[in-house]
């Protein structure tokens, strides 16, 4: 069965600096991978999805994200934190299996703060 | 278009009431997905849709949850009789699942806040 670990529930960085917000997968199949992020009274959005292709995989506001298989993670990063980055982020895995929707496995999430 | 619709956007209400959570899928949209999140156990899925047909409902915790797509536009989740536990903001998510360039890009509606007193 698919799972994920999010590695700190909170993660305090300056502004200006590097955010790395950890995730391991576990996986019996190859893996899709998601970032999620969740501003606060809202749903969350999708960052950035990783599927096979590229290994470091661009998403929206300047964050990427790598799939390391051998380290079985997908640590998501950005080089410099801005204050509207404050919000909650997600790790999700897909029990996907070629071609159909799949179930999307959310870590527990970490919250990110960002001090000015 | 709109998003994903979500009514009410709280509620309140005694142990033992029923409840009911509605939610408007984005048209077009082929999957429908609900979601509880509380801060033990984080976001779980409960139940999801595909083409209006319930295909996993393993995560629904209890009979006292039940959920009905009735038609590819509304969805319910009704929780008969609702506890103190059951708590937590409840998600509703739908995606375009058969297009292999969009699916399991998941869009959220802004939750339910649900408070069982």
């Amino acid at each position: 069965a698919q799972s994920v670990t999010q590695l700190g529930s909170h993660v305090s960085v300056s502004e200006g600096a590097l955010v790395l917000l950890r995730c391991n997968y576990s996986s019996s199949v190859p893996p899709y991978l998601f970032w999620y992020v969740q501003y606060p009274n809202q749903g969350l959005q999708l960052l950035l999805k990783y599927t096979s292709a590229a290994t470091l995989v661009k998403g929206i506001n300047g964050f990427e994200a790598e799939f390391k298989k051998s380290e079985t993670s997908f640590h998501l990063t950005k080089p410099s934190a801005h204050m509207s980055d404050a919000a909650e982020y997600f790790c999700a895995v897909s029990d996907h299996y070629g071609g159909s929707q799949g179930n999307l496995i959310f870590g527990k999430g970490t919250k990110l703060s960002v001090k000015p | 278009d709109a998003g994903v619709i979500q009514s009410p956007r709280h509620e309140v209400t005694e142990m033992g009431q029923e409840v009911t959570l509605r939610c408007k899928p984005i048209s077009g949209h082929d999957y429908l997905f609900w979601y509880r999140q509380t801060m033990m156990r984080g976001l779980e899925l409960l139940i999801y849709f595909n083409n209006n047909v319930p295909i996993d409902d393993s995560g629904m915790p209890e009979d006292r949850f039940s959920a009905k797509m009735p038609n590819a536009s509304f969805s319910t989740l009704k929780i008969q009789p609702s506890e103190p536990r059951d708590s937590a903001v409840y998600f509703c998510a739908s995606s375009f699942g058969s297009d292999p360039a969009t699916n399991e890009k998941l869009f959220f509606g802004s939750g339910t806040q649900l408070s069982v007193l």
